[in-house]
């Protein structure tokens, strides 16, 4: 199947700081980019849809201030996490889709935990 | 308003088995549903897709069945086996072309 490569794969911040997340597709390009959340034993929370060149569809309760989407090409996407505060700590994973096919690839997730 | 549930947070069976995992969805129209398996710290990887006209579909020990009137899928894994032991997540598409994922069951199997 197609590759997604999320990096980092784990990162320690600082309360207050800012974390840039990113994911890219490697062997296909991605229409659409995706963006979850998962907290421990709980199930993926989409939490913005993303696609190359416009501005992102975030799902209710999701601050786009505070979680900046930026699709800058098919195939890199990033999320940065703005000031970052330790309730913002959880799983973060990618998503790439395309048209080709109907499954969507996942990255590896990035553990962000804030200190 | 719309969800995606899974029959079980948890599901402990004997290896050779068949573990038989529940998706049911309110407020959805799917045209097909999907089902996936997460490891612990890991993305989720695609297992099977099945489409709002068929019935059934199976890849190697895999069924899943899809039934658009009472809303439900079931997912078999049939002679089971310990590499069995994951996550699995089902996930309904949404309008625009985005994966809303169920609550998840985490299947172990007992050697």
């Amino acid at each position: 199947g197609a590759v997604v490569s999320q990096h980092p794969s784990r990162v320690i911040c600082k309360s207050g700081t800012s974390v840039k997340i990113e994911c890219r597709s490697l062997d296909f390009q991605a229409t659409t980019m995706f963006w979850y959340r998962q907290f421990p034993k709980q199930s993926l929370m989409l939490m913005a849809t993303s696609n190359e060149g416009s501005k992102a569809t975030y799902e209710q309760g999701v601050e786009k201030d505070k979680f900046l989407i930026n699709h800058a090409s098919l195939t890199l996407s990033t999320l940065t996490v703005t000031s970052a505060h330790p309730e913002d700590s959880s799983f973060y994973i990618c998503s790439a889709w395309t048209a080709m096919n109907t499954e969507a690839f996942f990255g590896q997730g990035t553990r962000l935990t804030v200190v | 308003s719309q969800k995606i549930e899974q029959n079980s947070e948890a599901l402990n069976i004997q290896e050779g088995k068949t573990a038989t995992l529940t998706c049911n969805y309110t407020n959805y129209s799917p045209a097909y549903l999907q089902w996936y398996r997460q490891d612990p710290g890991r993305g989720p990887v695609f297992l099977l897709l099945i489409r709002e006209n068929e019935k059934e579909k199976r890849k190697e020990r895999l069924k899943v069945t899809f039934d658009t009137t009472l809303k439900q899928s079931l997912f078999h894994i049939t002679a089971s086996q310990p590499a069995d032991s994951a996550t699995y997540l089902c996930a309904l598409e949404g309008a625009g072309n985005q994966f809303y994922f169920g609550t998840g069951t985490s299947l172990t199997v007992i050697p």
